[in-house]
């Protein structure tokens, strides 16, 4: 069974470019969930997906992010316009239930310069 | 909303001895307590986890004890090797109104070989 799959692994943008994430949950899990870690710090929430629907987007930081889920398959999130704080490194995650194991995929490192 | 406290955020032990991790969560209707482990560079993965209906569970050196009085759990290592050497998170449930894992700050463990 493929985990959960994350694309780029690495992206290095300048400030004020756009940049968009991919991820690809385990095959038959409802349940998204993006998160975030910053400089070594805890891995902090940013939204949940249930299905195709925005569940919980309360730990979105502003405006300048987008997530989708058309189809309730893969999602995107999109950073427009990158600023310096926005690096660091997004995990996507996702569960069956939301109340059970969440697998996390591996990652992607954004570094905006 | 759920609050999630970890301790300590570092741990040196000599190979062979344990090592305690411990997590204090606010919400008194969590029931579910996962802890990743986080090798660098790699994704958090799920090490073992624990419901409210039980106070232990044991995986070969792994162990969480939940004391659901206390709001409190803890991840017991013991006979550490090198290769125990990670970022260790403890996670608490969703709480009242959000579905999506609240995690602690995060430990970061050394074995000494």
């Amino acid at each position: 069974e493929a985990g959960v799959t994350q694309f780029p692994s690495h992206s290095v943008i300048e400030k004020g470019q756009t940049v968009t994430l991919r991820c690809d949950p385990i095959s038959g899990h409802d349940n998204l969930y993006w998160y975030r870690r910053v400089m070594g710090k805890e891995i902090k929430f940013l939204l949940h997906f249930v299905k195709e629907s925005k569940q919980d987007e309360s730990g979105m930081p502003n405006n300048r992010f987008l997530a989708e889920r058309t189809g309730g398959t893969y999602s995107t999130l999109k950073v427009q316009p990158a600023e310096l704080e926005d690096s660091g490194v997004y995990f996507c995650a996702s569960s069956q239930d939301s109340r059970v194991r969440a697998f996390f995929g591996q990652g992607t490192r954004l570094t905006v310069v | 909303g759920e609050n999630v406290e970890q301790h300590p955020s570092t741990l040196s032990v000599q190979e062979g001895d344990s090592a305690v991790i411990k997590c204090t969560y606010s919400d008194s209707a969590s029931n579910y307590f996962p802890w990743y482990k986080q090798e660098l560079g790699k994704r958090p993965q799920l090490i073992i986890d624990i419901r409210s209906n039980v106070g232990e569970k044991k995986d070969q050196r792994i162990a969480v004890t939940l004391n659901k009085t206390a709001k409190h759990f803890s991840l017991h290592i013991t006979e550490t090797q090198p290769e125990d050497s990670a970022v260790y998170f403890c996670a608490a449930p969703p709480d009242t109104g959000r579905r999506a894992l609240t995690f602690g700050s995060g430990t970061r463990l050394q074995v000494q070989p």
